[in-house]
């Protein structure tokens, strides 16, 4: 069973410009999350995607984030436009709903550098 | 509001030894799941090890167990026979199972094994 896959593994990009990030949850998986981990710091919940719907995007830094789960299967994050506090690692985990412990897999991450 | 607290940012342990990684956490919630995960160098999450809230006896999953402490809000991770390739971060993490499915995460450990 293939994991979690994130798209791409790193993007640099500067200030200013539009970056899109892309998750493919396990397959099944309704549940679909967003987290980051900014440089030092620890890591943060972004929104979490039940099917296509938002459940939770309390976690969503500022409206400049956008997230999109078309069809409840992958998901996209774009940031637009960048800022230099957007740089960090973007986690994507999904999990299977009604499973013991709901327990969320990880994807790789995507290493975002915004300069 | 839920927070978990790792007082150990680095460890050093020598191979084939025990090691015991601190979390403690702090929640309002009846019900609740721990969770801990490994992110080796390479930057990937890899999930290790549940416990439930009401679960009654301790998670064990191969070398890695979980040591829980519900009174006393801890929910130790202990890695027996230490291998070089269990270096890596390790964060604890928490979830309530009703309302808010997030992921709150600890700061981390970074273990090192020494050969």
């Amino acid at each position: 069973e293939a994991g979690v896959t994130q798209f791409p593994s790193h993007s640099v990009i500067e200030k200013g410009q539009t970056v899109t990030l892309r998750c493919d949850p396990i397959s099944g998986h309704d549940n679909l999350y967003w987290y980051r981990r900014v440089m030092g710091k620890e890591i943060k919940f972004l929104l979490h995607f039940v099917k296509e719907s938002k459940q939770d995007e309390s976690g969503m830094p500022n409206n400049r984030f956008l997230a999109e789960r078309t069809g409840g299967t992958y998901s996209t994050l774009k940031v637009q436009p960048a800022e230099l506090e957007d740089s960090g690692v973007y986690f994507c985990a999904s999990s299977q709903r009604g499973t013991r412990g709901e327990t969320q897999y990880f994807g790789p991450g995507t290493r975002l550098l915004v300069l | 509001a839920q927070k978990i607290t790792q007082t150990q940012p680095g460890m050093f342990v020598q191979e084939k030894e025990a090691v015991t990684l601190d979390c403690t956490y702090d929640t309002s919630d009846q019900s609740y799941g721990l969770f801990w995960y490994k992110q080796p160098s390479s930057g990937e999450m890899i999930f290790l090890i549940y416990q439930g809230s009401y679960d009654e006896q301790n998670a064990t999953e191969g070398r890695y167990s979980l040591n829980f402490q519900k009174a006393r809000k801890s929910a130790n991770l202990v890695i027996s026979a230490s291998q070089l390739g269990d270096s890596a971060m390790y964060f604890c993490a928490m979830r309530a199972y009703f309302g808010n499915e997030k992921l709150t995460f600890g700061t981390g450990t970074r273990l090192t094994i020494i050969p």
